[in-house]
C-alpha cells in the first residue's frame, strides 16, 4: 500500500522568500507518479505540479518545483519567491502508475506566508 | 480554461435522507472520480469510473452509495441514506490519458 508523510503541520514564510514543503512517501510499485495540490481557504484542490517517478529531471512548474530524490523516496515542493496568495493548505499525493486509479494524500502543510 | 464544476456548492441535509452530488467533468476526459474529505482530515478516495462502469472502489464506498454518467457530461455521486459521519467536503475529479487528477471546487455535505 501507498503512504504519504508531510511532517510540517504549519510552515511560515516571508513574502519573497522561497519555502521547501516536505513530503515523503513509501511505495512497492516499480512506477508511480507525485503530486502537489494547494488548497485555499475556499476548499477548492489545485493541482500544482507532477513528477513521474521515471522522469530524469525534476519537475517545475513556473514558481513551483519539485525537488525529487528517489533514493530518499522524497519529493519536497519548492516554491519562489513567495506571495500572499500562496497562503493555503497544502497536500502531497502519489498514484501507482498502471494500477490502481486512486490518489493517496498525505495529511498536508498550511503554510502562512507573512508580509 | 475549461475546469470541473459541482452542484451545489453546499447541501445541508437531515440523517436518513438521500442526496445527489452533481459534477461536470472536464469534456475530453475520460476517468472520473469521487474524493472525500471531513473537516481537517486528509482526503480520502471514494471511487473511480472508467467507460461507464466502476473500476475501483474504496471501503468507503459501501452499498449508500452509487455513482452514475446519466448523459455525456453530468457524473453524479447519490447516498441513499445520509448518516452524520458522511459531513465531508466531496470532490469530483477528471482526468484524460495522462495522470494529473483536475478537481472541481467541492460540494460541502452537512448531515444534521
Amino acid at each position: 500500500a501507498q503512504k504519504i508523510t508531510q511532517t510540517q503541520p504549519g510552515m511560515f514564510v516571508q513574502e519573497k522568500e522561497a519555502v521547501t514543503l516536505d513530503c515523503t512517501y513509501d511505495t512497492s510499485d516499480p512506477s508511480y507518479g507525485l503530486f502537489w495540490y494547494k488548497q485555499p481557504s475556499s476548499g477548492e484542490m489545485i493541482f500544482l505540479i507532477y513528477q513521474g517517478s521515471y522522469d530524469q529531471q525534476n519537475a517545475t512548474e513556473g514558481r513551483y518545483s519539485l525537488n525529487f530524490q528517489k533514493a530518499r523516496k522524497s519529493a519536497n515542493l519548492v516554491i519562489s519567491a513567495s506571495q500572499l496568495g500562496d497562503s493555503a493548505m497544502y497536500f502531497c499525493a502519489m498514484i501507482p502508475q498502471g494500477g490502481s486509479e486512486k490518489l493517496v494524500f498525505g495529511k498536508g502543510t498550511k503554510l502562512t506566508v507573512n508580509p | 480554461e475549461p475546469e470541473v464544476t459541482q452542484t451545489p456548492s453546499h447541501q445541508v441535509t437531515q440523517m436518513g435522507q438521500e442526496v445527489i452530488l452533481r459534477c461536470v467533468p472536464i469534456s475530453n476526459h475520460l476517468y472520473f472520480y469521487w474524493y472525500r474529505q471531513i473537516l481537517g482530515q486528509k482526503v480520502e478516495f471514494l471511487v473511480s469510473f472508467y467507460n461507464n462502469e466502476i473500476s475501483e472502489k474504496s471501503e468507503i464506498f459501501d452499498d449508500q452509495f452509487s455513482v452514475e454518467r446519466p448523459d455525456g457530461s453530468n457524473f453524479t455521486l447519490k447516498i441513499r441514506s445520509t448518516k452524520l459521519e458522511d459531513s465531508a467536503m466531496y470532490f469530483c475529479a477528471s482526468r484524460q490519458e495522462v495522470y494529473e487528477q483536475y478537481f472541481g471546487p467541492g460540494t460541502r455535505l452537512t448531515v444534521t
